[in-house]
């Protein structure tokens, strides 16, 4: 099962940061944060990840409260490309690791 | 440098009769894995590889499903005989084994219809 509660649906607005919410309260200490999102018809596409210091890269920020126990993902200023489902993964950094997703969250970008 | 490719994209066939989906990973990926997603839900593991062995196959179901990887890259998930709940998307991904991201890349899966 997934250790990840995320809300099942967003709307944000083209141009707005899209701040999406993930709960991991049983997170482990080696476990990071991952998220990937699957835009309609293709592959889930990796994004950012962490585990305890907030992240950045050239899509995303991903911010990680100081106990671990739940995450934001932003994305700066959402465009329509940006509508997607979004997973929130906790796993240990291993190659070996498995993806468990859940149900995502569906993230809509209006105009 | 190319992605993971996946043949074909769609497959419609009717209950009761096989079919076999293709996977070429990106080059140098040792670990290769085979989920499927069903409609509305998230990808669920079926198989994973690390080169040529099998790391997971605990959600594999063994009496219909099978998967291999000769040669340690691409791969085939066949399914025989096959049933109206088969039906859902079969993703593959590849990533590294060594590093620190252990990110997982995705190709754009086979869409798999049974009637």
């Amino acid at each position: 099962d997934a250790k990840t509660t995320q809300p099942p649906s967003m709307d944000c607005a083209e141009g707005r940061a899209a701040n999406l919410p993930c709960n991991h309260s049983t997170i482990s200490g080696n476990e990071y944060v991952y998220w990937y999102r699957q835009i309609h018809s293709q592959g889930p596409q990796y994004i950012i990840h962490g585990l305890k210091n907030n992240e950045t890269n050239e899509m995303a920020s991903l911010i990680i409260t100081e106990d671990r126990k739940s995450s934001t993902l932003i994305l700066p200023h959402a465009t329509l490309r940006d509508t997607a489902v979004y997973y929130c993964i906790v796993r240990v950094a291993d190659g070996a690791q498995k993806l468990v997703f859940g149900q995502g969250t569906r993230l809509t970008i209006n105009p | 440098e190319a992605g993971v490719a996946q043949s074909p994209r769609y497959k419609i066939i009717e209950k009761r009769q096989s079919v076999a989906f293709w996977c070429n990973p990106i080059s140098g990926h040792a670990t290769l894995y085979w989920y499927q997603q069903i409609l509305g839900q998230g990808p669920k593991l079926l198989i994973q590889f690390q080169n040529n062995g099998v790391v997971d196959d605990s959600q594999l179901p063994k009496d219909r499903f099978s998967a291999e990887r000769l040669k340690g890259v691409d791969s085939t998930l066949k399914i025989q005989p096959a049933k109206l709940e088969d039906s859902a998307v079969y993703l593959c991904a590849s990533s590294l084994t060594s590093g620190d991201s252990y990110e997982q890349y995705f190709g754009p899966g086979t869409r798999l219809t049974v009637t």
